[in-house]
């Protein structure tokens, strides 16, 4: 099916590092979202953008949707070992029943 | 805020026999539901949208009669797996969407391991 470019596909960073990650699409997005997925759980919304230029910030956590709304990036400054997870974009068409469009993830990795 | 509780969160069946997964949101009325499948290290698969009182919308390749869906009401919606068999084996995740505006509550999952 269809899916957005998420990258990086795995960060390994030092404790107290800033962490950036992105994804983009050819196609145009109402929504965009970013989730984290920590094992054996489902993922959990971390921010969610829904006009094009929107930066929003959640504590350390910062994401912006694109101007042409075809890409999203997310930031997560001076990173802590509960950091450590599996962090999702995902999409929402134009036109659509709320169904989302995934990334495959990036896998954050901090150093011990 | 929006709870989307999902039960069981693990369960080990043998090959042959039919499982049920449940869905609810807790505090929220939901008229579209979404169920997923998640192979490890790999991003959420959707399998089908659920949608109260119609039948469910399966994404292709997904074999409605295998994955029975079930979205009685506005808090609940069901996945049960059919003759399942060990290639079944895998994390099923259901979310809900709300009726106004966008919600995108996950449930916690249920590791399915088909034995």
């Amino acid at each position: 099916g269809q899916q957005l470019n998420q990258s990086p596909q795995s960060m390994f960073i030092q404790e107290g590092e800033d962490v950036s990650m992105n994804c983009t699409s050819s196609s145009i997005f109402n929504t965009w979202l970013w989730y984290k997925q920590d094992p054996g759980e489902g993922p959990v919304l971390l921010i969610a953008l829904y006009k094009a230029g929107e930066l929003t910030s959640n504590g350390r956590l910062t994401a912006q949707f694109g101007i042409t709304r075809k890409d999203s990036f997310l930031n997560i400054s001076a990173s802590i070992p509960s950091d450590v997870g599996i962090y999702f974009c995902a999409g929402q068409l134009r036109d659509s029943n709320y169904q989302l469009i995934w990334g495959a993830g990036t896998k954050l990795i901090i150093k011990p | 805020g929006a709870v989307v509780s999902q039960h069981p969160s693990r369960v080990i069946c043998k090959s042959g026999t039919s499982v049920k997964i449940e869905c609810r949101s807790l505090d929220f009325q939901a008229t579209t539901m979404f169920w997923y499948r998640q192979f490890p290290k790999q991003s959420l698969m959707l399998m089908a949208t659920s949608n109260e009182g119609s039948k469910a919308t399966y994404e292709q390749g997904v074999e409605k009669d295998k994955f029975l869906i079930n979205h009685a009401s506005l808090t609940l919606s069901t996945l049960t797996v059919t003759s399942a068999h060990p290639e079944d084996s895998s994390f099923y995740i259901c979310s809900a969407g709300q009726t106004a505006g966008i919600g995108y509550t996950f449930g916690s999952g249920t590791r399915l391991t088909v034995v």
